[in-house]
């Protein structure tokens, strides 16, 4: 059974940083993509970002370019996320998710976390 | 990039049909077959139910069908069941290389 477990989330003040682990079991990690997924209390789904097997290709959603960096150790079966200039909008619960897209195109995965909540406040 | 468009809610009863539709444009849903679907009970993660459009993940009933037309995805439930209740959620591909979601369509079954 596929495993996804999130850590690091917390309270942060606004302009602070964080860094998201998401640990993975079960599964040949180095051989899948991984995104990250985020829901805001009360709202919708957002996508957050995108890693490539290797590590060598990262796509961000615009409103998390350049604070936001995705990373992956493959050697520890671990997905990343460095946030930086955190803003009150960037309070959320943070997914990781196995991308399931064969083609390449990164276009769909499966979350089994239960995430891990990020609170930006001051 | 903007988010796809969705009804904020649905309705219908046990046994009954329902659409969801998700529209977007030519630099998403439009451009692409790499539309899919998720369902979120509350306090739960998301669960992909419809990917490239129209497939099913192994284990997602087949009274779940997806469907294209332009710009505009569908998601067509029959059968409802109690279950069915929950929070749907369309994503697509982007020309910019990312995935854009639906706002969301909260599904209540009377």
């Amino acid at each position: 059974q596929v495993q996804l477990v999130e850590s690091g989330g917390g309270v942060v003040q606004p302009g602070g940083s964080l860094r998201l682990s998401c640990a993975a079991s079960a599964f040949t990690f180095r051989n899948y993509g991984m995104h990250w997924v985020r829901q805001a209390p009360g709202k919708g789904l957002e996508w957050v970002a995108v890693v490539s097997t290797d590590g060598g290709s990262k796509y961000y959603a615009d409103s998390m370019k350049g604070r936001f960096t995705i990373s992956r150790d493959n050697s520890k079966d671990t997905l990343y996320l460095l946030m930086n200039s955190l803003r009150t909008e960037d309070t959320a619960v943070y997914y990781c998710a196995q991308d399931l897209d064969t083609s390449g195109l990164f276009s769909y995965f499966d979350v089994r976390g239960r995430g891990t909540l990020v609170s930006v406040s001051s | 990039q903007s988010a796809l468009t969705q009804p904020a809610s649905v309705s219908g009863s046990p046994g009954q049909s329902i659409t969801i539709s998700c529209t977007g444009a030519r630099s998403d849903v439009g451009g692409y077959n790499s539309v899919s679907w998720y369902q979120q009970h509350p306090d739960s993660a998301p669960k992909l139910m419809i990917y490239n459009v129209n497939e099913r993940p192994s284990g997602v009933s087949n009274r779940f069908f997806g469907s294209k037309s332009g710009n505009t995805a569908s998601l067509t439930i029959s059968g409802l069941q109690t279950e069915d209740e929950a929070d749907y959620y369309c994503s697509s591909y982007t020309s910019s290389r990312t995935l854009v979601f639906g706002g969301g369509t909260k599904l209540t079954v009377l």
